[in-house]
């Protein structure tokens, strides 16, 4: 199956900082890139969906101005936790699609605020 | 309203067979899929049925009844490696995934 690349897979970050979580799709190109956050114990929540080159579409409940998100060319989407807070640590994953392909996963990227 | 459901939790025994249902209530529909989840992992893709009737793929069978809003995941030969956690997502009518709450399937010696 085609391949996305999620980076970093772990990151430790201070609290009132920003980091910056990066979703490439190596072998295809990706017009629809989705970002998920899943709890503890839960399926995975939808936080919001980018199409290239246009500003993502967050879901209800999800701060867009706190979760930045840019899918700025075929290949790439990227999400800034912005002002991270301890209970912003979670996992986030990304999943990437071309087309009406079904969508394939990034690796994940463990998310702890300290 | 959009809605998946699955059971919680099945155990079953190593050797044998399971079937893991899914029913989907959800706004439009362009496939339904089953995804594997392993504690601590990202999932990873098992299945995708868009037209009615079952697909199978070695171990692995999915099947789907559109009529029905209804989908089971069948997996033989179980192996302890199967234990996770099973996901099933319908796609929606804007190319969204309605997620189930994911099946923690436990298998026993």
């Amino acid at each position: 199956g085609a391949v996305v690349s999620q980076h970093p897979s772990r990151v430790i970050c201070k609290s009132g900082t920003s980091v910056k979580i990066e979703c490439r799709s190596l072998d295809f190109q990706a017009t629809t890139m989705f970002w998920y956050r899943q709890f503890p114990k839960q399926s995975l929540m939808l936080m919001a969906t980018s199409n290239e080159g246009s500003k993502a579409t967050y879901e209800q409940g999800v701060e867009k101005d706190k979760f930045l998100i840019n899918h700025a060319s075929l290949t790439l989407s990227t999400l800034t936790v912005t002002s991270a807070h301890p209970e912003d640590s979670s996992f986030y994953i990304c999943s990437a699609k071309s087309g009406d392909t079904e969508a394939f996963f990034g690796q994940g990227t463990r998310l702890t605020v300290v | 309203g959009q809605n998946i459901d699955q059971p919680t939790e099945m155990t079953a025994t190593e050797g044998a067979i399971v079937q893991i249902n899914c029913t989907y209530q959800t706004s439009g529909f362009n496939g339904l899929f089953w995804y594997q989840q392993h504690a601590g992992e990202a999932p990873t893709f098992l299945s995708y049925n868009v037209l009615d009737g079952l697909e199978e793929k070695g171990r692995f069978s999915s099947f789907l009844s559109r009529s029905k809003g209804y989908s089971y995941l069948l997996l033989k030969e179980l192996q302890m490696k199967d234990s996770a956690s099973y996901l099933c997502a319908s796609m929606d009518s804007n190319y969204q995934l309605i997620w189930g709450a994911g099946t923690k399937l436990i298998i026993k010696p």
